[in-house]
């Protein structure tokens, strides 16, 4: 059974820095691509990063969190990573793991999600 | 960008009727990689449909999804009480990957 599981959210300062992780098991992890996507209160989906299979080097970003946020990988540990520096009060959401049946990012769906773990931006 | 758009917001019905829901996207979506998705109220999305029409594993043959190139649609053949939530759509095609902004299914 495919399990995702989130950790590393909470309240965090505008301008600071949180790293999210994504435990995986239940499939071959470094073979498929990965995703995070998140969700503002009371709002809708919203796509925030990719990452290939394999050592992770092709990796895509939403333009709201390019050169702020950072995907990557440990295969060795079965997890996902998402870095994120400079936050801003409209990054609070909560952000899901999810992954996608192939290993390539493009031209393939999420096919499971994590529960999701909530951030919180704010002084 | 491709930027996909959910019509209508809201759409109240009653259980056993049906349910058709629209996503336009403001560009050609290659090889109609377009998903859909259900989401009820503190729980994670649920893949319901990919490649635009193809049913994802486990679920009930009353969620079908048609269309291709800019227009889509979800279709609920006899809505159950479980059906009542808020459906997504997603391209893939095309980075960045997007999803549309909801349509609500609520109970009339």
């Amino acid at each position: 059974e495919v399990q995702l599981l989130e950790s590393g959210g909470g309240l965090v300062q505008p301008g600071g820095s949180l790293r999210l992780s994504c435990a995986a098991s239940g499939f071959t992890f470094s073979s498929y691509a990965m995703t995070w996507v998140r969700q503002a209160p009371g709002k809708g989906l919203e796509w925030v990063s990719a990452l290939n299979g394999g050592s992770g080097v092709i990796a895509y970003y939403a333009d709201s969190v390019k050169g702020r946020f950072t995907i990557s990988r440990d295969n060795s540990r079965n997890t996902l990573f998402l870095q994120m520096n400079s936050l801003r009060a409209d990054d609070t959401a909560v952000y899901y793991c999810a992954k996608a049946p192939s290993y390539y990012a493009i031209s393939n769906q999420i096919d499971y999600w994590g529960q999701g773990t909530l951030v919180t931006v704010s002084s | 960008e491709i930027v996909l758009t959910q019509s209508p917001g809201t759409l109240s019905l009653s259980p056993g009727e049906r349910a058709t829901l629209s996503c336009r996207a403001s560009q050609t979506v290659t090889s109609s990689y377009l998903a859909w998705y259900q989401q009820k109220p503190g729980q994670a999305p649920r893949l319901l449909i990919y490649a635009a029409s193809s049913r994802a594993t486990g679920i009930p043959d009353r969620f079908s999804g048609s269309g291709s190139g800019t227009d889509f649609t979800l279709t609920i053949s006899r809505l159950e009480p479980e059906d009542f939530a808020v459906y997504y759509c997603h391209q893939y095609s095309s980075s960045p990957l997007t999803f549309g902004g909801g349509t609500k299914v609520e109970i009339k």
